[in-house]
């Protein structure tokens, strides 16, 4: 099983759409969440931390879900220049201090005028 | 610009053959991450380091690969005796010790053994 499991997508959705993106990880000392945007052939961008209360940055709006080791991103009114791989990340802290980021495999959207 | 750089950006090679790549990061960040990409994946952690120490590396480093931050601020990243499965994007990304810090990437070298 991947420590980080993402529905790979397509989703195409007409400009102006709410789209949901689902990610359930594996290691319960996660500490730390994220999702970065990639766009094609490009390298990954922080796009906002993920925190336990729930968080909102514009259109996007990102929640954790800690007891079902889940995480979600909602994208409210789709705009062309959102379509890209988003990609769930997770922190977790082991013996050695790691802080390397655990990538998911990503969810590809594209926006479609 | 400064953000994280990597040189080259594009490496073809023959299998067999011995590539490195060198990745300068952020000026005032004190660690620095190699990852490996392939298509339709997300990044893979490969190594870390923490100023000039190498704190840890993943299993998915053979020892045909070694990394290298002799003054802890640009590192190398060299693969021997190449094979054509190591053909990816390799990730360098950099990030300043403190609660919840962020990583920045730089734009990757593409390697393609043949």
């Amino acid at each position: 099983r991947k420590e980080v499991e993402q529905d790979p997508g397509p989703f195409n959705v007409p400009e102006g759409a709410t789209v949901a993106f689902n990610c359930t990880y594996s290691n319960s000392a996660s500490q730390s969440f994220f999702w970065y945007r990639q766009d094609c052939r490009k390298e990954p961008k922080l796009l906002m931390s993920v925190y336990s209360s729930g968080n909102e940055d514009g259109r996007f709006t990102a929640q954790l879900n800690r007891a079902s080791q889940y995480i979600s991103l909602l994208i409210r009114d789709s705009k062309l220049s959102d379509s890209a791989t988003y990609l769930c990340v997770v922190n977790i802290r082991i013996d050695t201090g790691r802080r390397a980021l655990t990538f998911g495999s990503g969810t590809r959207l594209q926006v479609q005028p | 610009d400064t953000g994280v750089s990597q040189n080259p950006r594009h490496k073809i090679t023959k299998r067999g053959q011995n590539v490195t790549f060198r990745c300068d990061p952020i000026s005032e960040h004190n660690r620095l991450y190699w990852y490996r990409q392939t298509l339709g994946q997300g990044p893979e952690f490969l190594t870390y380091f923490q100023n000039e120490a190498q704190l840890e590396k993943s299993r998915l480093l053979s020892d045909r690969f070694s990394a290298e931050r002799p003054k802890g601020s640009f590192s190398t990243l060299e693969i021997q005796r190449t094979e054509q499965g190591d053909s990816a994007m390799y990730l360098c990304a950099s990030s300043f010790r403190r609660t919840r810090e962020t990583q920045y990437f730089g734009p990757g070298t593409r390697l393609l053994v043949l």
